[in-house]
């Protein structure tokens, strides 16, 4: 199909492993964007790519957490030395580079640290 | 900065009642995008609607209706006669300058039959 494809769907890691979570957008899709759900919770916004701009890193927890997106397409989140409360959802989102373009999510990673 | 408030954090219906999700949000902007997405039980977030700042016009779309209120600030979501496949979380989102689309805490939407 042509949405936001994100892999792998599951990981279960142990802690203090590093992990990388892989998201391939919709293709002509600009922004980028990874969101993290917790058990039963909202969205928390981690960061932002826009294009050939320097990305938007506001929102990502502690140093731990890096991403790149590479070729202004594919986008890879690591996430060092994980630790139990890394576990939740990790949503990868894109959108044409508008306001009024809703964000296209992935059926997300769901990520056990134990 | 931008807030999105959902005060409602769980609501509980019987089938064909009317229920309303309550939005409310802040900004600075005078150009944003409001959205409302819908996760049900599967996981998957799922576009809804979305209303620019400049359009105050209520929309109606099948069961679905939005109110979007500039004055109160609010982007209220109204299910007419829900229906046991309406149970999920939903979610309301502002977009502005920025591109940052910020979210709400979510309101989790529970249609008993």
């Amino acid at each position: 199909g042509a949405g936001v494809s994100q892999s792998p769907s599951n990981k279960v890691t142990e802690k203090g492993k590093d992990v990388e979570l892989r998201c391939d957008p919709i293709s002509g899709h600009t922004a980028l964007y990874w969101y993290r759900q917790s058990l039963g919770q909202g969205l928390e916004f981690l960061i932002y790519f826009q294009g050939n701009s320097a990305p938007d890193k506001s929102g990502l927890p502690s140093d731990r957490f890096s991403a790149e997106r590479t070729g202004g397409s594919v986008s890879t989140l690591t996430i060092q030395r994980t630790q139990q409360e890394d576990s939740a959802v990790y949503l990868c989102a894109s959108s044409l580079d508008h306001l009024s373009s809703p964000l296209h999510f992935g059926n997300g990673t769901r990520l056990t640290v134990t | 900065a931008q807030k999105v408030t959902q005060a409602q954090t769980e609501i509980s219906v019987v089938e064909k009642e009317d229920v309303t999700l309550d939005c409310v949000y802040e900004t600075r902007d005078t150009t944003y995008y409001l959205f409302w997405y819908k996760q049900p039980p599967s996981g998957e977030l799922v576009f809804l609607i979305r209303r620019n700042s400049f359009d105050e016009q209520n929309e109606i779309s099948g069961r679905y209706s939005w109110n979007f209120q500039k004055s109160t600030s609010s982007f209220n979501f109204t299910i007419t006669a829900s229906q046991v496949v309406d149970s999920a979380v939903y979610f309301c989102a502002l977009r502005n300058a920025g591109n940052m689309l910020t979210f709400g805490g979510g309101t989790r939407l529970m249609v008993k039959p």
